[in-house]
């Protein structure tokens, strides 16, 4: 059964910082992997989707990249602004064909 | 090119009660996946459709089901509502059924059973 992780659950930062966010997947057999933004009480953004060939995808100032052999996934955000904060979630597509997502990471800027 | 529509945005039914959310999907998108988001359980997948048939399900009770009509909107209806079912109802569409579609979602239905 896949099981999605995303440690850590909240992170504050300065304005300004370059940051990871992780992502860790128990069946690597998967089709892609997905990354959202959520803000408070609103859907998700869709960031980056990373087919299972790939290795990263890049979108402004977000990189991801995916090791599906070591089950890992991280979201890279250059020069964080305030504006990056939202909750970000990670969704793997499986071979069992369901998208299961992790729990989140709720990034705070601050100014 | 307008985006995921939800509706309604708010509801608050009570015990017992049946709901119908509907979801209209981009234009031009054929596949509409419904999901349930709460504080304890986060974002759990319900079902997909795709050319008016499901074709994927979540872990979830006969209680909470769905249909596509031929226009590719959705909906979903849970009958006899239980406080557990409180929750952030998303939906999300896609090109096309599976991988490699990437999904985008509404701004959900936030249900309230009291």
């Amino acid at each position: 059964k896949q099981e999605v992780t995303q440690i850590p659950a909240a992170l504050s930062v300065p304005e300004g910082e370059n940051l990871v966010l992780n992502c860790s997947f128990t069946d690597s057999a998967i089709y892609n992997l997905q990354w959202f933004r959520q803000d408070p009480g609103k859907g998700l953004t869709s960031l980056l989707l990373i087919q299972s060939s790939q290795r990263e995808q890049t979108s402004g100032r977000l990189n991801a990249s995916l090791d599906k052999s070591s089950g890992r996934s991280t979201l890279y955000i250059a020069a964080s602004q305030p504006g990056d904060s939202a909750t970000y979630l990670c969704a793997v597509y499986s071979s069992a064909s369901k998208i299961i997502f992790g729990s989140g990471t709720r990034l705070s800027i601050r100014p | 090119k307008a985006g995921v529509t939800q509706t309604p945005r708010y509801l608050i039914k009570t015990r017992g009660q049946q709901v119908t959310l509907s979801c209209s999907p981009i234009s031009g998108h054929r596949s509409v996946s419904w999901y349930q988001q709460t504080p304890g359980q986060g974002l759990q997948f319900l079902f997909e459709y795709f050319s008016e048939t499901q074709r994927n399900k979540g872990n979830f009770p006969g209680r909470f089901s769905g249909r596509q009509f031929s226009n590719s909107r959705s909906e979903m209806n849970v009958s006899t509502l239980e406080l557990g079912d409180s929750a952030l109802y998303l939906c999300a569409s896609s090109l096309s059924f599976g991988s490699p579609y990437e999904q985008y979602f509404g701004p959900g239905t936030r249900l309230t059973v009291t």
